[in-house]
């Protein structure tokens, strides 16, 4: 069955430092996006791409966060200058149609700024 | 601003008897609604939808009714199993203020279920 796939699952970084997460969307799909997680609080929608721009993004994707999709198959979230509240649990999600379908979503990446 | 509220943080159930999470919406652009399990250490797992056209939604054990004018939907699960202990997330989309049909999520439910 396919599925998205993120890498790495656990990113430790230094505060101020640049992190990339990584995602292959499932590969038919044309929709992506990238919502968080923060311990104990709800998952939150930060972005979503289509057709190689982005198509929305919350308040919380500000100009630090930037979004790629370099090839046919990677999508990525770039954090420019890590803060300690960027730590969280980062989801890439994708789906086939952009409206009133379900996204499917990867494992995650356990992104911790220290 | 909580649009999607799951009011219980966590339900203990019996193995084979019925579990009913329940979500309440705030938005009345809301259009379809989603329910999402999820393992620790894993992303959230589709389960099943509902648009806001109909009032049921079955897919084996598991149904969703949705109430628009209480702005109120319910997952139910019966019987209920011990592989079915997970959070379970609601969340909601619709087109409304630019929004693009992104899903608002609640806080989750975290469903037990015991031998």
């Amino acid at each position: 069955e396919p599925e998205v796939t993120q890498t790495p699952s656990h990113q430790v970084t230094q505060m101020g430092q640049e992190v990339i997460l990584r995602c292959v969307p499932i590969s038919n799909h044309l929709y992506f996006y990238w919502y968080r997680q923060i311990l104990g609080q709800k998952v939150e929608f930060l972005v979503s791409f289509y057709n190689n721009e982005i198509s929305e993004k919350s308040e919380i994707f500000d100009d630090q966060f930037s979004v790629e999709r370099p090839d046919g198959s990677n999508f990525t979230l770039k954090i420019r200058s890590t803060k300690l509240e960027d730590s969280a649990m980062y989801f890439c999600a994708s789906n086939g149609r952009r409206m009133n379908t379900e996204a499917f979503f990867g494992q995650g990446t356990r992104l911790t700024v220290v | 601003d909580q649009q999607v509220k799951q009011n219980s943080p966590s339900l203990s159930v019996q193995e084979g008897r019925i579990s009913i999470l329940n979500c309440d919406y705030t938005n009345s652009m809301f259009d379809y609604f989603l329910w999402y399990k999820k393992y620790p250490a894993e992303g959230p797992t589709f389960l099943i939808s509902i648009s806001s056209i109909k009032d049921k939604n079955e897919d084996g054990r598991f149904t969703v009714f949705l109430n628009k004018s209480a702005k109120h939907l319910s997952l139910h699960i019966v019987p209920s199993q011990p592989g079915d202990s997970a959070v379970y997330f609601c969340a909601a989309s619709g087109r409304y203020g630019g929004s693009q049909g992104n899903l608002i999520f609640g806080k989750g439910t975290k469903l037990s279920v015991k031998p």
